[in-house]
C-alpha cells in the first residue's frame, strides 16, 4: 500500500511559466512533508518542507501547499527554468510515531523547455 | 571530501558474491540512513542509525547486512543477493534521526545483480 502517491509521471512547462508537482497520501499521522530535487547521477537534495501547522511554505521561487482536508500537498515553481529539470520526490514523515522515517512517493519528471 | 560520499558507484555482482557498500559523510552528522531505489519505484527506508545504534529495520531481508563503526560511516554487506535486488542504493545524513531533519544524499551506488 503506497502511502505517498505522485500520479503524474511526469511535467512539462515553457520557461518562465509556473510548474505544479502534486503529491497525495493516505496516512493521516503524517505531519510533516518534504519534496527533494534529483538530478541524473547525484543524490537526492532538499528543496523545501512544510509542517502540518501551515498551510503553505515560501522560499524564492519555490512554494509548497498543504491541504490537510484533502491529504493533498504540492509545489509550485514560479517562474520555471531550465535547470529546474529534475525528478521531484514528495516525501512525508510522523515525527510522533516514527522517527526519521520518510515515505517517499514514486517522483515526477519535470522537463523545462527553453 | 565534502557532503555524503558512496563507493563504488557502480557494483556488477553474481548471486554467490559478497561485496560491501561503503558510505562516508563529512557533515558531522549523527544519524544515517540506507535507501533502496528499483525502477519504477519510490525510494524506500532500509535501514537507520542513531549515534552508532540501529534504530530502524524495515523489514530488510538477512542477505543485506548493515554496518556502522561510527557516526561517520556506514556500510552495507551483500550476500547470496537475487536479481530483484539490483537497485540503486543511496545513503543519507542528518543530524539527528527526528523525521524534521533534512536528510542529505549521497549519490548512490548503483547495483547490478546477476
Amino acid at each position: 500500500d503506497q502511502q505517498v502517491k505522485q500520479n503524474s509521471p511526469s511535467l512539462s512547462v515553457q520557461e518562465g511559466r509556473i510548474s505544479i508537482l502534486n503529491c497525495d497520501y493516505t496516512n493521516s499521522m503524517f505531519d510533516y512533508f518534504l519534496w527533494y530535487k534529483k538530478y541524473p547521477a547525484e543524490g537526492p537534495t532538499f528543496l523545501i518542507s512544510i509542517s502540518s501547522i501551515k498551510d503553505k511554505n515560501e522560499d524564492g521561487r519555490f512554494t509548497v501547499f498543504l491541504n490537510k482536508s484533502a491529504k493533498h500537498l504540492s509545489l509550485h515553481i514560479v517562474p520555471s527554468q531550465p535547470g529546474d529539470s529534475a525528478v521531484y520526490f514528495c516525501a512525508a514523515s510522523a515525527f510522533g510515531t516514527s522517527y526519521g522515517k520518510l515515505t517517499f512517493g514514486q517522483g515526477t519528471i519535470l522537463t523545462v523547455h527553453p | 571530501e565534502t557532503g555524503v560520499t558512496q563507493t563504488p558507484r557502480h557494483l556488477v555482482m553474481g548471486m554467490t558474491n559478497k561485496k560491501s557498500l561503503k558510505c562516508e559523510q563529512h557533515l558531522g552528522h549523527n544519524a544515517m540512513y540506507w535507501y533502496k531505489q528499483s525502477a519504477k519505484k519510490p525510494l524506500e527506508l532500509m535501514f537507520v542509525y542513531n549515534f552508532k545504534e540501529q534504530t530502524e529495520n524495515n523489514s530488510v531481508p538477512s542477505r543485506f547486512s548493515p554496518e556502522c563503526p561510527n557516526s561517520s560511516h556506514l556500510f552495507l554487506h551483500l550476500h547470496t543477493l537475487q536479481p530483484e535486488d539490483s537497485a540503486l542504493y543511496l545513503c543519507a545524513s542528518s543530524p539527528t534521526d527526528r523525521g524534521t531533519d533534512t536528510q542529505y544524499f549521497g549519490p548512490g551506488t548503483r547495483l547490478t545483480v546477476l
